[in-house]
């Protein structure tokens, strides 16, 4: 069974700082990857998603991920974090049942970002 | 144009009681999701519709069913509440809901059960 998992429960950086969040996977086919964020009180936001190709994807608010497959893994990253950024990360990877369509998601990683 | 909407956004019923939740996807989006998010469990895969046809169903209790009307917009029921079941709930809607496509999600709707 496909399975994600985000090592990191809880993250803190200064403002400024760079960032990596880990996401490693386990799924038997070409995996579709993607990463969320959540906001307190609010839904999920895509930041980024691969599916194939160029393994270096470049998402919104200035976040990048790399897909190694060697490894298993989909790290999120980002050059210089800012205040906003902090919230709860989730990497997911996206399997199909027939036609259908399903997230399996990671436990998440708390970003707290300090001034 | 508009994002996911869910209704309601909060709601408290106490254990026994039955819940109904709505999800009214983006327009044009017929393929409609649902999650359950707890801290204990986080993220789990509910069930998934399309064209008012159930595709997919995640590993949960016959207590949980849903349905999707001709407009695509959702709905999702919870018999016999436990108090396992408070939980955020969050919908989610895509265009073709195949592995490509993009998860589009509401703000969820927040279960209490008392």
């Amino acid at each position: 069974a496909q399975s994600v998992t985000q090592p990191d429960i809880h993250i803190t950086v200064s403002e400024g700082a760079s960032l990596e969040l880990r996401c490693n996977y386990s799924y038997g086919a070409t995996p579709y990857l993607f990463w969320y964020v959540q906001s307190p009180g609010q839904g999920l936001q895509l930041l980024l998603k691969y599916f194939s190709g160029d393994t270096l994807v470049q998402g919104i608010k200035g976040f990048e991920a790399e897909f190694k497959r060697s490894q298993s893994s989909f790290n999120l990253r980002k050059p210089s974090v800012h205040w906003s950024d902090a919230a709860e990360y989730f990497c997911a990877v996206g399997i199909s049942s027939g036609s259908a369509r399903q997230l399996t998601f990671g436990s998440g990683t708390q970003l707290t970002v300090l001034p | 144009k508009a994002g996911v909407t869910q209704t309601p956004r909060y709601l408290i019923k106490t254990r026994g009681q039955q819940v109904t939740l709505s999800c009214s996807p983006i327009s044009g989006h017929r393929s409609v999701s649902w999650y359950q998010q707890t801290p204990g469990q986080g993220l789990q895969f509910l069930f998934e519709y399309f064209s008012e046809t159930q595709r997919n169903k995640g590993n949960f209790p016959g207590r949980f069913s849903g349905r999707q009307f001709s407009n695509s917009r959702s709905e999702m029921n919870v018999s016999t509440l436990e108090l396992g079941d408070s939980a955020l709930y969050l919908c989610a809607s895509s265009f073709t809901g195949d592995r490509t496509g993009e998860l589009f999600f509401g703000e969820g709707s927040r279960l209490t059960v008392l």
